[in-house]
């Protein structure tokens, strides 16, 4: 079955400073994969996915992640964080050979710092 | 922009009584999910319907969880009784077309449970 790792808790980050939020999956072939974010109280937002192509997924509000299929890695960037950015990150994996399930991570606490 | 929505957005309920959530998708949306979200987790998914079908309840504890699309629209997932352990936020989302495999799902903003 598809799964994904955050291997990090919280990631604390000075505003200015770029953010890095990590991610590995594990998926029987070519996986497609997102991340959302999720502030106090709320449901998920798409922030953007790789699917095919370009290994470097561009997302919303400045938000981008790189797909390494050799290190099976889909992790998130941002060049400069907001103070805004402070919230739960989250990558999810499908697994396009097996069930149409949505496996989740557990999630990134993001700490931007003014 | 075309949201999920979902009611009641807070609930709180005693212990061993019913509960029910309901969930609207975005209009058109033929894919709608369940997710069961505990504190510090990430989501997990409790049941997934296509149009009215379910196609993935595997995880869903039937013994008193149920869930029911009758219309392929709109959707009810209901706990009875309910447990201490059933305490989390509960997510509905929904995609759009057949919910391929590269289609994202989009969220509602949940309905946190507590049971006492």
């Amino acid at each position: 079955a598809q799964s994904v790792a955050q291997p990090e808790d919280q990631v604390n980050v000075a505003e200015g400073n770029p953010l890095t939020v990590k991610c590995t999956y594990s998926v029987s072939g070519n996986p497609y994969l997102f991340w959302y974010v999720q502030y106090p109280n709320r449901g998920l937002q798409f922030l953007l996915k790789y699917i095919t192509g370009d290994n470097l997924v561009k997302g919303s509000y400045g938000f981008e992640a790189e797909f390494n299929k050799s290190q099976t890695s889909f992790h998130l960037k941002k060049p400069s964080a907001l103070v805004s950015d402070s919230a739960l990150y989250f990558c999810a994996v499908r697994d396009p050979y097996g069930n149409n399930r949505l496996a989740f991570g557990k999630g990134n606490q993001v700490v931007v710092i003014p | 922009e075309a949201e999920v929505a979902q009611s009641p957005r807070y609930k709180i309920t005693e212990k061993s009584q019913a509960v029910a959530f309901w969930c609207d998708p975005i209009s058109g949306h033929a894919t709608l999910y369940w997710y069961r979200q505990i504190l510090g987790q990430g989501p997990e998914l409790l049941v997934q319907f296509q149009d009215e079908s379910v196609v993935d309840d595997s995880q869903l504890p039937k013994d008193r969880f149920s869930a029911e699309r009758l219309k392929g629209v709109d959707s009810t997932l209901k706990i009875q009784p309910a447990e201490l352990g059933d305490s989390a936020m509960y997510l509905c989302a929904s995609s759009r077309g057949q919910g391929g495999f590269d289609t994202e799902a989009f969220f509602g903003q949940g309905t946190r449970l507590t049971v006492v």
